[in-house]
């Protein structure tokens, strides 16, 4: 069946500092790729998608490559700031079966 | 725009009590689906219902059951409460299931705490 595999964590850095968190999945046929946020005591917000391989997601300086190659989607912002400070999700979906990893949860200090 | 909104916010029962959870979905989304998602881990699936018919259900007991109504709302009913039904319980809604292109948008979660 289809499955995510996301870092584990707790993942701690510094404001300003490069943040990578990997993420590879498992599918019998060509999902899409999601990265979900779940700040403290809310539920999860979108954060990117990308519907096919070689699509790029962005939003807020973020940033995901669907690879095929490698079955990858790993998450990328070049500059993260405390307000970063959350649980990351990477999720995947393929016709009406979403699987989701089990989180990273991402603390920026200042 | 409303979001995708759940009711209660947070939930105590006893073991062996049943509990009912609500869902509105966004304007003009038909389908629904509901997750459980434990303390420190992902989202695990539990129903989707799409146009009122269960289109897909996780690997959960037969305690726990759903519906989705004419307006697209959606209940999930657990019986027989286990302490480790504690969680916090998440309903998304999309247009429709089988694209999948179609993002999910979640509410903000019902939390219950079985004691």
């Amino acid at each position: 069946g289809n499955s995510v595999t996301q870092m584990e964590g707790p993942v701690t850095l510094s404001e300003e500092a490069f943040l990578t968190i990997n993420c590879t999945y498992t599918a019998t046929g060509y999902p899409s790729l999601f990265w979900y946020v779940q700040y403290p005591g809310e539920g999860l917000q979108l954060l990117l998608k990308a519907t096919k391989a070689d699509d790029k997601g962005s939003n807020k300086g973020f940033e995901a490559t669907y690879r095929k190659e490698t079955t990858s989607f790993h998450l990328e912002k070049g500059s993260v700031q405390v307000s970063d400070s959350a649980v990351y999700f990477c999720a995947l979906k393929e016709n009406n079966d979403m699987r989701f990893g089990a989180g990273t949860r991402l603390t920026v200090k200042p | 725009d409303a979001g995708v909104t759940q009711s209660p916010t947070h939930l105590i029962k006893t073991r062996g009590q049943h509990v009912t959870l609500r869902c509105s979905p966004i304007s003009g989304h038909k389908s629904v689906s509901w997750y459980q998602q434990v303390l420190g881990q992902g989202p695990q699936f539990i129903f989707q219902y799409y146009e009122k018919e269960e289109r897909g259900r996780g690997n959960f007991p037969d305690r726990f059951s759903a519906r989705q109504f004419p307006n697209y709302s959606s209940e999930l009913n657990v019986n027989a409460l286990l302490l480790g039904d504690s969680a916090l319980y998440l309903c998304a809604s999309s247009l429709a299931p089988t694209v999948s292109s179609y993002e999910q948008y979640f509410g903000p979660g019902t939390r219950l705490t079985v004691t």
